[in-house]
């Protein structure tokens, strides 16, 4: 079945800094990649997306391009704020000609934790 | 303002007591949802509906029901809770399969 790996938290990281956080899966057919953000306390929002290969996602200064040759999908900010402390999530939608379809599978998250 | 809207966000019962927790979306979505979290695993899929009287298991369904009589509504019920089932729920809807999913704030249940 299709399944998430992205990298262990916590990422602690100075104001400013350069933040990667690697996201690999494994899939059948062409899933749609997802990187979803959980602020403390709140729900779950959708941060950015690809649904095809060589597709770069961007939101609030936030990258992801989708690799299909390297089933990656790694998030990447230039410059972290105090504000972008949260945890974030790798996700994936299965291909429409997939038993997986419409399911989202998630990574288990990576706690990013950004000091002034 | 378009939402999917669970409750209640907090909840604490006994084993064996039957609960429901409700979920439901004004955005007119076929596609809904109902995930758990727990620490080192991300989120898991309970059960999804891919619209009115369509529901479907997920990866973790056991001890869990769920029924889609309306598409605004996507109730969680749990006949008889047992600790495991401590764990914070998401419902999540979207307008099909494919789209952006929305998720709701989130219930934490606690079974003692």
């Amino acid at each position: 079945g299709n399944s998430v790996t992205q990298m262990e938290g916590p990422v602690t990281l100075s104001e400013e800094a350069f933040l990667t956080i690697n996201c690999t899966y494994t899939a059948t057919g062409y899933p749609s990649l997802f990187w979803y953000v959980q602020y403390p306390g709140e729900g779950l929002q959708l941060l950015l997306k690809a649904t095809k290969a060589d597709d770069k996602g961007s939101n609030k200064g936030f990258e992801a391009t989708y690799r299909k040759e390297t089933t990656s999908f790694h998030l990447e900010k230039g410059s972290v704020q105090v504000s972008d402390s949260a945890v974030y999530f790798c996700a994936l939608r299965g291909s429409r000609t997939t038993d997986s379809w419409g399911k989202l599978q998630f990574g288990s998250g990576t706690q990013v934790v950004v000091t002034p | 303002e378009a939402q999917v809207t669970q409750n209640p966000r907090y909840l604490i019962t006994v084993t064996g007591k039957k609960l429901t927790v409700t979920c439901s979306q004004n955005m007119n979505h076929e596609y809904m949802s109902w995930y758990r979290q727990d620490p080192g695993l991300g989120l898991r899929q309970i059960y999804y509906s891919m619209n009115v009287e369509v529901t479907d298991k997920g990866d973790v369904p056991e001890g869990y029901k769920v029924s889609r009589k309306e598409k605004r509504n996507f109730p969680l019920i749990l006949e008889s809770p047992s600790p495991n089932q401590t764990s914070l729920y998401f419902c999540a809807s979207s307008l099909q399969g494919n789209t952006e999913a929305f998720f709701g704030q989130g219930t934490r249940l606690t079974v003692v």
